[in-house]
């Protein structure tokens, strides 16, 4: 069975620091694929980064950035230099199966994060 | 439309009613999803629609659960005989090919 743990429940960070989100996920399928999505307080879940399994790469996105390390079974995601608009849910997904991307997606159960000015 | 676009945005309903959640996915995306969201159980999976496949109904709490989808298109996520315990945010997302997810605002849910 798939599962996707967040360990960190709430975090606050002063503006400017950096901040990195936690991710450990288990599942048995050989292929997969790993999500991080956003929630900021309007409440509509907004796509982030999908990754697959085969490709461990890290990506860089401006401020964001993601290290997914199969060894560890991790996927962890780094805001740098945070500023008040990245107060938001983070929420971390994977869907397993050849159907990759287009099979359901099991949630952790995310994390909060508050930057204050 | 540009986006997952879901109605209504808000549903106050009383015990024992049914209620008739609308999905209408991005143009052209084949998969739609619904999820439920609430604050003692998280982001759950309810069902999946793959084009003309049989749906994926694994999520689905109860048989009081039902989701049809017409034409490849617009999805109806049902409810009968709420419960206070389906109070929560109902979201849909849709798909296309290998490409990610994307979700509606929602409708929230709240059962008197």
């Amino acid at each position: 069975a798939q599962k996707v743990t967040q360990a960190q429940t709430e975090i606050s960070v002063v503006e400017k620091e950096d901040v990195t989100l936690d991710c450990v996920y288990e599942t048995r399928d050989t292929t997969y694929y790993l999500f991080w999505y956003k929630q900021p307080p309007s409440g509509e879940l907004v796509f982030l980064i999908r990754r697959n399994s085969f490709d461990e790469q890290n990506e860089i996105s401006g401020r964001y950035s993601w290290n997914f390390q199969k060894s560890t079974s991790s996927f962890n995601f780094t805001i740098t230099a945070s500023q008040v608009v990245d107060s938001a849910v983070y929420f971390c997904a994977l869907s397993e199966g050849r159907a990759g991307a287009n099979s359901k997606l099991t949630f952790g159960k995310g994390i909060t994060l508050s930057v204050r000015p | 439309g540009a986006g997952v676009s879901q109605s209504p945005s808000n549903k106050v309903t009383e015990k024992g009613k049914d209620v008739e959640l609308r999905c209408d996915p991005i143009s052209g995306h084949t998969a739609l999803y619904w999820y439920r969201q609430s604050l003692g159980q998280g982001l759950e999976f309810l069902i999946y629609f793959q084009g003309n496949s049989a749906p994926d109904k694994s999520g689905l709490p109860s048989d009081r659960f039902s989701a049809e989808r017409t034409g490849g298109s617009v999805s109806t996520l049902t409810i009968q005989r709420t419960q206070q315990e389906d109070s929560a945010v109902y979201l849909c997302a849709s798909s296309s090919g290998l490409a990610a997810q994307y979700f509606g605002a929602g409708t929230r849910l709240s059962v008197l």
